[in-house]
């Protein structure tokens, strides 16, 4: 079973709320991922970091998202105005620099 | 872009009964992509079932397998005999060779196994 830790498991925010989540990664593994699975689960891939520094990220991420991945800190997304389309499951995965990708619970997020 | 379209379910099936999930992608980044099922249990989060990043070979576990076709560009998942507790959602998913990049899911196919 993964050991990938989300939290919170649940999110609610208001329209133009911030919204912010975090991740800790399996213990070993420097590449991370975020993922937004919506309710007609459909994942799309947000952004994904190795150690610090950003490797991907979609255009929608630059925009309203911001994420980070300090150094003994966990991993954080946030959504600074938070929109009724952004509720979704976010999924947090990590990778030991292989193909597979190990994913948490996710924070299920619901913008009233 | 890359895409995996899988059988849209519910699939309900019968305990002791046979279940196969179909899955093809099409890959436009890469030739042959690495290919994954992963499973999300009621309650649970989603959990990596198997994979196989070789076309022509198989993977399994837990009773269930998967052979990477590269001719017909699919990865259907098969297990011969399902109990109560493969009641689940089923995800195919495809990565290129890069462990930077992220993956590529399908819909999900929910079975519900009956006793």
């Amino acid at each position: 079973n993964s050991k990938v830790i989300q939290t919170p498991r649940y999110l609610v925010k208001g329209q133009g709320q911030k919204a912010k989540m975090r991740c800790i990664p399996e213990k070993g593994h420097p590449v991370v991922f975020w993922y937004q699975q919506n309710k007609n689960n459909e994942f799309k891939f947000l952004i994904n970091f190795q150690n610090q520094e950003v490797l991907q990220q979609i255009d929608m991420t630059e925009k309203r998202f911001s994420a980070e991945c300090p150094s003994n800190s966990p991993c954080s997304l946030e959504i600074q105005s938070s929109e009724a389309g952004d509720s979704a499951l976010y999924l947090c995965a990590s990778s030991p620099r292989s193909y597979e990708q190990y994913f948490g619970p996710g924070t299920r997020l619901t913008v009233l | 872009g890359d895409s995996v379209t899988q059988t849209e379910g519910p699939v309900t099936v019968s305990e002791s009964e046979s279940l196969i999930i179909n899955c093809t992608y099409s890959a436009t980044s890469i030739a042959y992509p690495n290919l994954f099922w992963y499973v999300r249990y009621p309650g649970e989060g989603l959990q990596l079932l198997l994979k196989v990043i070789t076309a022509g070979q198989k993977g399994s576990s837990r009773g269930f397998e998967a052979t990477y076709n590269k001719e017909t560009t699919s990865f259907h998942l098969q297990k011969a005999s399902v109990q109560e507790s493969d009641s689940a959602v089923y995800y195919c998913a495809l990565g290129i060779n890069n462990y930077a990049q992220g993956l590529t899911f399908g819909l999900g196919t929910r079975v519900s196994v009956f006793p």
